[in-house]
């Protein structure tokens, strides 16, 4: 069975713009969630989505969004890049949503704003 | 919110040998998990063992295994054996379902495995 997959896998961007993470779950896993990880805050929960649903979002600002598609794909929005948000950005899934599930992590993507 | 601390930024083990790392957290729950995750250089975090809270017996995976103690609310991880591939960043995690089921991370400690 193939992997959480995430592409792209290294982005490169300048202030202002914006851009759109995608994350492939492994397949029958209908939970996403994301995580930012930075040297100094280390791995911070972004939001979780389930059956296209976000169940749980951490405390960053409303220029991160997402969403999560049918076929649980989920895609990761960010906008008006700040400097601060150069990070790798981890995405996870589980077969359901629940505090037992293990969730299995992507490769992530590094973004880079200049 | 929920805190993970993971007091040692390094540690190193020579090949063969047992390496402890430790994590400490606070939570006032009754009801939930911990978990240490393997992140080596290619970045792919992996699960490495997990310890449901109201399990008094101590979580073991083969080489690996914690001492789970709940009350001091500490838990670290023994890595017997240790191997070249050992070598990572570990992280410590919690999660609770009466805060959303989200994970909340220690800052990790770096494992140099030396041969």
């Amino acid at each position: 069975k193939a992997g959480v997959t995430q592409t792209p896998r290294y982005l490169i961007k300048t202030r202002g713009q914006q851009v759109t993470l995608s994350c492939s779950p492994i397949s029958g896993h209908r939970s996403v969630s994301w995580y930012q990880q930075t040297p100094g805050q280390g791995l911070q929960f972004l939001f979780e989505y389930f059956s296209e649903t976000q169940r749980n979002k951490g405390n960053f600002p409303g220029r991160f969004s997402g969403r999560q598609f049918s076929n649980s794909r989920s895609e990761m929005n960010v906008s008006t890049l700040e400097l601060g948000d150069s990070a790798l950005y981890l995405c996870a899934s589980s077969l359901k949503a629940g505090v037992t599930d293990t969730q299995y992590f992507g490769p992530g993507t590094r973004l880079t704003v200049l | 919110a929920q805190t993970v601390t993971q007091s040692q930024p390094e540690m190193s083990v020579q090949e063969a040998e047992t390496v402890t790392l430790s994590c400490t957290y606070d939570t006032s729950e009754s009801d939930y998990y911990l978990f240490w995750y393997k992140q080596p250089p290619s970045r792919q975090m992996i699960l490495v063992i997990r310890q449901e809270a109201y399990k008094q017996q101590n979580a073991t995976e083969n080489r690996f295994s914690v001492n789970f103690q709940k009350a001091a609310k500490s838990f670290s991880l023994k890595i017997s054996d240790s191997q070249l591939g050992d070598a990572a960043m570990y992280f410590c995690a919690y999660r609770s379902p009466n805060t959303g089921n989200q994970f909340y991370f220690g800052t990790g400690t770096s494992l140099t495995v030396i041969p």
